[in-house]
């Protein structure tokens, strides 16, 4: 079974402070990972994506993987209330008979307390 | 460049009937990918449509169909609607194809919310 596990939240953080967000799966041969941010009521929009162990840093966010322990994290520092939303993982896997399939977490929501 | 834009933004829809939803990717994009979004099952894929071809399937009933026109262009189908269809219908688009080890980004449009009474 392809799976992508995430923490439901809500998660609450104070405004100016590191938020870190987890997210792990199930297949260990995935090589591309994305972080997508839904609004309440919006659609989610590419945050990030990463494919190499070790960090990406693109501005106020930080994506961490590490293969080995399957798992990709995305840290966001000084953290806005603007950046309340829920955060979506997504994993490349390959699903047999079929071809590569992003497969999502159910999301993390974050709510970031002024 | 304009976004992914849906048509139309909302649907209520009695059991039994058929509905199709349109998008129109970003200019420039080949391929397109439909996702249902439900409260309860996250974002499920649907299907990937490039180049006029589908190339990728999710775990959906035939009921689920789909198509893409020479210019990109995506509609999706539903016939005999069921209450479980209700959900948020999502669409992206990215420049190329989705089914390799290492996928182009993928852009969402706004989504068709479908209730299903």
């Amino acid at each position: 079974q392809k799976e992508v596990e995430q923490n439901s939240g809500p998660l609450s953080v104070p405004e100016g402070a590191i938020a870190s967000l987890n997210c792990t799966y199930s297949d260990r041969g995935s090589q591309s990972f994305f972080w997508y941010r839904q609004y309440s009521g919006k659609s989610p929009e590419l945050i990030m994506f990463i494919y190499s162990n070790g960090d990406k840093e693109d501005g106020r966010f930080t994506a961490q993987l590490n293969k080995a322990s399957q798992y990709v994290s995305l840290l966001i520092r000084d953290s806005q209330p603007s950046d309340s939303a829920t955060y979506l993982c997504a994993v490349n896997m390959w699903i047999l008979y079929s071809n590569y399939q992003l497969i999502w977490g159910a999301g993390t929501k974050l709510i970031i307390k002024p | 460049k304009a976004g992914v834009t849906q048509t139309p933004r909302y649907l209520i829809k009695t059991r039994g009937q058929q509905v199709t939803l349109s998008c129109s990717p970003i200019s420039g994009h080949r391929s397109v990918s439909w996702y249902q979004q439900t409260p309860g099952q996250g974002l499920q894929f649907l299907f990937e449509y490039f180049s006029e071809t589908q190339r990728n399937k999710g775990n959906f009933p035939g009921r689920f169909s789909g198509r893409q026109f020479s210019n990109s262009r995506s509609e999706m189908n539903v016939s005999t609607l069921e209450l479980g269809d209700s959900a948020l219908y999502l669409c992206a688009s990215s420049v190329g194809g989705q089914g390799a080890n290492i996928p182009y980004e993928q852009y969402f449009g706004p989504g068709t919310r479908l209730t299903v009474t």
